[in-house]
């Protein structure tokens, strides 16, 4: 039962343009929602996260939308880079979970020239 | 210097052999994790302990064991490995409390294949 989900495997995007990662969940618990980024042959990284109690945070080309009464969030990435290409994961945690976090399946992002 | 290091990199081995994989972090944390990664089904949780004398299940917890062996050192066993081990293996660190506390720091990963 995957309470995170992120039902596209694949996003390709054009350097210079915007990419828009989706994300839904199930738990309405939920409070916390984190992305990580994941380079091939490295752990993922912390990206940026963001709050239940607000619906967007911006940290320089990443902004996270939160809208909890879809049950969803998206990650924006402006411009789009070489560098983004990556596989990016939601996660997200919830207060009984006893420090646990739920994560999505990733999207694998192609930024191409 | 990485925070969270991971031995080894890449691991080779055959069915019913037992295996250890290390994970050792500098970063101060409590809490460890282990995770492992499969194409298709993001990361999925084995254990995790939040100090030295705890140590939990995750929802994939069959098949392993874990030892805290201090609060810097979580080894992940494979007792008698078979070939539907063969992932992505990650630790993980983080700080006890709430919100961007939560945040987890990974290591570089095992790639573990057991034949």
């Amino acid at each position: 039962d995957q309470q995170v989900k992120q039902n596209s495997p694949s996003l390709s995007v054009q350097e210079g343009r915007i990419s828009i990662l989706n994300c839904d969940y199930t738990n309405s618990m939920f409070d916390y929602f984190l992305w990580y980024k994941k380079y091939p042959a490295e752990g993922p990284t912390f990206l940026i996260s963001i709050s239940s109690i607000k619906d967007k945070n911006e940290d320089g080309r990443f902004t996270v939308f939160l809208n909890k009464s879809a049950k969803h969030l998206s990650l924006h990435i402006v411009p789009s880079q070489p560098g983004d290409s990556a596989v990016y994961f939601c996660a997200a945690w919830s207060p009984d979970s006893w420090g646990k976090l739920q994560f999505g399946a990733g999207t694998q992002v192609v930024v191409t020239p | 210097d990485a925070d969270v290091t991971q031995t080894p990199r890449n691991r080779i081995t055959k069915t019913g052999k037992r295996i250890m994989l290390e994970c050792s972090q500098t970063k101060g944390h409590d809490r460890m994790y282990w995770y492992r990664q499969d194409p298709g089904l993001g990361l999925r949780l084995i254990y995790y302990s939040f100090d030295v004398k705890d140590i939990n299940k995750g929802e994939i917890s069959d098949g392993y064991s874990v030892s805290r062996q201090a609060q810097a050192k979580f080894s992940l066993s494979l007792e008698s490995a078979i070939p539907n081990q063969t992932a992505l293996y990650f630790c993980a660190t983080s700080t006890s409390g709430t919100g961007i506390q939560e945040t987890q720091y990974f290591g570089p990963g095992t790639r573990l294949l057991v034949l």
